[in-house]
């Protein structure tokens, strides 16, 4: 089945240091979204991408989808402590029959100090 | 805050028993999904109903069911009871399938 990587599981840094994750898919995608998890909270939603090569900023954050529809990736620039917390890539598998099929993957925990 | 609702908070159960848990989706929702997630992990896709159907079906075994009810709101019954079945259980709501989730803020199940 599908099986979605993130990388690092892992990243700790000073508050000002830019941050990223990047999310691997076994299967091509139809999209791909990004949540937050704050500690002992629920997943937030921060975006979605469906295009090949889909670039888009909030703010600090700068999320990217590959050309292939297999990677994505999340930059925090400047990163405050308010960014603290596990972010997580979800995606939904290419080919239009599990539209409701979200797989996630294991999350990169980011701690930032001040 | 969503305006996803989750009941209850916490539950502790045996082995063996049997659960029900609820979720309220958001208004104008009419998408429900849920995941199982352990500690350390990410969330874990169970199941979807759209409209009432079930729209899709992860890796758990028949003894997870569901139920969605005419004004979106959702079950979850989990038999038979096992250790490993001990996490935080999501319920998603969403606009429609494949769009943004809004999550609930999740039971807490203990099996002992």
């Amino acid at each position: 089945g599908q099986q979605v990587m993130q990388i690092p599981q892992y990243q700790h840094v000073q508050e000002g240091e830019d941050f990223t994750t990047y999310c691997n898919s076994s299967t091509t995608l139809s999209n791909i979204q990004w949540y937050k998890q704050r500690p002992g909270g629920h997943p937030v939603f921060l975006i979605q991408l469906v295009k090949s090569g889909e670039v888009k900023k909030q703010k600090r954050l700068t999320f990217q989808f590959g050309e292939a529809k297999k990677n994505s990736s999340l930059h925090i620039t400047a990163t405050q402590t308010t960014d603290v917390g596990t972010y997580f890539c979800a995606g939904t598998p290419g080919g239009g029959t599990s539209y409701g099929k979200l797989t996630f993957g294991q999350g990169t925990i980011l701690t930032v100090h001040p | 805050e969503t305006g996803v609702t989750q009941s209850p908070t916490h539950l502790i159960k045996t082995r063996g028993q049997q659960v029900t848990l609820r979720c309220s989706s958001q208004s104008g929702h009419n998408t429900v999904s849920w995941y199982q997630q352990a500690l350390g992990q990410g969330p874990q896709f169970i199941f979807q109903y759209y409209r009432e159907e079930e729209n899709g079906r992860g890796n758990f075994p028949p003894r997870f069911s569901g139920l969605q009810f005419p004004n979106y709101s959702s079950e979850l019954n989990v038999n038979a009871l096992e250790l490993d079945d001990s996490a935080l259980y999501l319920c998603a709501s969403s606009f429609g399938r494949g769009y943004e989730q809004y999550f609930g803020p999740g039971t807490r199940l203990t099996v002992t």
